[in-house]
């Protein structure tokens, strides 16, 4: 069974900083790997996609790396904003075309610090 | 990029009734995706809906509690039966862009049950 962990599940940091959000899967036949965020009582907003043959994906302050090898994704904030506060999301799917879903973490609640 | 929406946003229920969530994609799409977020948790996938076809459940998840339908490629309604507290969740509809790799969300359905 695939499993999708996060860490940490909680982070505060003040406004101007760098983060680095960790995502962990059990299974090194990822097809790809998605990072998303999600608002209070809101749906989910597509951040970086990864395929697997890819080991890092940018989208300005945003970059998410992958390693299959070890089984790890981060995504990496630069210049923290309060408007970043958030709960963020990572997604393993583990086939193409489309028939399988995505596993999902329990995600990273974040707050940033006015 | 694919524009979901749902109705409802949210409702309030009473327990033993049934609720039908609508999704609505703005292109044609193979296979739609729904998702269960309990409080406080990730999502799971309920089922996977390809038009034309009966829809493929995962594991928990059984036809008679959360009926789906499929008419077209750009539709589908899951269903909510015979509703208790634990049914509490916010239910989302998941579609993948036309290379079946980035997947896309409409903003959820906030389901109460009293």
């Amino acid at each position: 069974k695939q499993e999708v962990t996060q860490i940490p599940a909680a982070l505060s940091v003040p406004e101007g900083e760098n983060l680095v959000l960790n995502c962990s899967f059990t299974d090194s036949a990822i097809y790809n790997l998605q990072w998303f965020r999600q608002d209070p009582g809101k749906g989910l907003t597509s951040l970086l996609l990864i395929q697997s043959s890819q080991r890092e994906q940018t989208s300005g302050r945003l970059n998410a790396s992958l390693d299959k090898s070890s089984g790890r994704s981060t995504l990496y904030i630069a210049a923290s904003q309060p408007g970043d506060s958030a709960t963020y999301l990572c997604a393993g799917k583990y086939s193409g075309g489309g028939a399988d879903g995505l596993t999902f973490g329990k995600g990273t609640h974040l707050i940033i610090q006015p | 990029s694919a524009v979901i929406s749902q109705k409802p946003s949210r409702d309030i229920c009473q327990r033993g009734t049934s609720l039908t969530i609508q999704c609505q994609v703005d292109s044609q799409v193979t296979m739609m995706f729904w998702y269960r977020q309990q409080p406080g948790q990730s999502l799971t996938l309920i089922a996977t809906a390809n038009q034309g076809s009966e829809a493929t459940y995962e594991s928990g998840f059984v036809i008679d509690k959360f009926p789906i339908s499929r008419p077209n490629l750009t539709f589908s309604t899951l269903t909510v039966s015979n509703m208790s507290p634990e049914d509490s969740s916010i239910y989302l509809c998941s579609v993948e862009s036309s290379g079946g790799d980035e997947a896309f969300f409409g903003q959820g359905t906030r389901l109460t049950v009293v």
